[in-house]
């Protein structure tokens, strides 16, 4: 069910940025984008999410192209604690039965 | 901002028993919390949305008599696994979405892992 498209795997140099791609081409006009990670054995943490502007936080940064078809969270400067799994969401649903689909993320691996 | 405490972070129980996992929301009030279930080296798959005051709604594919999700008050829901089998060992994960603090959205909490033997 999940309605977005990651690279599988992705490596990055430290203090380099780090530009992680998602595909959402069936978005719909009034779905969010929310981007989460996750550190082996923990649950997800927040990162960032969006609707149509690009969005900016002490975390990242998220682009999303005019069309709403796809959109890259930006960690401007990787450190080796950005290791982990990164999921793209469009959430499913809206109001309070809105939730969140998880597909399978980009295994990020922040290298010295 | 948000917290959602998950308790046990940890548990282990034998073939047949049943586990209660505790979700809460801290500083805030959740309407909606939801039910992940994550085996090794995969994603998160969503088991059920948790409405407090009502029943439960289950994904497809999920029993709802062998995960039963209790939401009596606005900060607590409970997944108890009953008659647990070591194919229910996994990493149990609930979220909350949180509409009071920013950032809103969905907060999770930091897993159950669960090991039947």
């Amino acid at each position: 069910d999940a309605k977005t498209t990651q690279p599988t795997s992705m490596d990055c140099a430290e203090g380099r940025a780090a530009n992680l791609p998602c595909n959402h081409s069936t978005i719909s006009g009034n779905e969010y984008v929310y981007w989460y990670r996750q550190i082996h054995s923990q649950g997800p943490q927040y990162i960032i999410h969006g609707l149509k502007n690009n969005e900016t936080n002490e975390m990242a940064s998220l682009i999303i192209t005019e069309d709403r078809k796809s959109s890259t969270l930006i960690l401007p400067h990787a450190t080796l604690r950005d290791t982990a799994v990164y999921y793209c969401i469009v959430r499913f649903g809206s109001g309070n039965t809105g939730k969140l689909i998880f597909g399978q993320g980009t295994t990020l691996q922040v290298k010295p | 901002g948000a917290v959602v405490s998950q308790h046990p972070s940890w548990v282990i129980c034998k073939s047949g028993t049943s586990v209660k996992i505790e979700c809460r929301s801290l500083d805030f009030q959740a309407t909606t919390m939801f039910w992940y279930r994550q085996f090794p080296k995969q994603s998160l798959m969503l088991m059920a949305t948790s409405n407090e005051g009502s029943k439960a709604t289950y994904e497809q594919g999920v029993e709802k008599d062998k995960f039963l999700i209790n939401h009596a008050s606005l900060t607590l829901s409970t997944l108890t696994v009953t008659s647990a089998h070591p194919e229910d060992s996994s990493f149990y994960i609930c979220s909350a979405r949180n509409e009071r603090f920013p950032p809103y959205g969905y907060t999770f909490g930091s897993g159950t892992r669960l090991t039947v033997v």
